[in-house]
């Protein structure tokens, strides 16, 4: 157990669907992260957020819209994704956003059909 | 961030020790060694990190060379569990938000 829990864990959506990722931590921490992991690929860093303000965004299709209400959740809303957007998400918390120091969810299964 | 490099794979017995080097020669003065690992399908875990002396926790410990071109990530007793891709990162500790993931090795810990 990490602190930073993930739902769902696998998720299964078709191109035209609308889903949302949510991550919960509960850690005390001050920045939260959205990587991806594409099969056979490192992790992409694709959002940091530091104090519910978005801080970075690594050149991210806008079909991935996050969201971060407050410094212990993190939503990523999913829209019209295509095939090759099917990965694992990963989220993950520090405690502030210059720390390399930083705790992983289990992560969610995307599949896109 | 200096550039790392790792072994693609790695086999060991269980309950042996597993030695994981990591070759960082462009390593600068200020910039740390982190290792994580990744169990299959699962997110990637803090193990340990080191700036020049070695470290040792309850999980691993850490031997950085005297010059810092280079360390090795030591699991003293592996078991089925430490299965798992193992990446050596190299950063400053308060540089940005970027953790930089590379190829890894995949450490296979045998019966």
């Amino acid at each position: 157990e990490t602190g930073v829990t993930q739902t769902p864990r696998h998720l299964v959506m078709g191109m035209t669907n609308k889903k949302s990722l949510k991550c919960e931590q509960h850690l005390g921490h001050n920045a939260m992260y959205w990587y991806k992991q594409s099969a056979k690929k490192p992790l992409e860093l694709m959002f940091v957020y530091s104090l519910e303000e978005r801080v970075e965004n690594n050149s991210v299709p806008s079909r991935f819209s996050p969201e971060c209400p407050n410094s212990s959740h993190l939503f990523l809303h999913l829209h019209t994704l295509q095939p090759e957007d099917s990965a694992l998400y990963l989220c993950a918390s520090s405690q502030d956003r210059r720390m390399a120091i930083q705790y992983f969810g289990a992560g969610t299964r995307l599949s896109v059909l | 961030d200096a550039k790392t490099t790792q072994p693609p794979s790695m086999d060991c017995a269980e309950g042996r020790a597993a030695n994981l080097p990591c070759n960082h020669s462009t390593i600068s003065g200020n910039e740390y060694v982190y290792w994580y690992r990744q169990i299959h399908s699962q997110g990637p875990q803090y193990i340990i990190h080191g700036l020049k002396n070695n470290e040792t926790n309850e999980m691993a410990s850490l031997i950085i060379t005297e010059d810092r071109k280079s360390s090795t990530l030591i699991l003293p007793h592996a078991t089925l569990r430490d299965t798992a891709v193992y990446y050596c990162i190299v950063r400053e500790s308060t540089s940005g938000s970027r953790l930089t993931f590379g190829e890894g090795t995949q450490l296979t810990v045998n019966p």
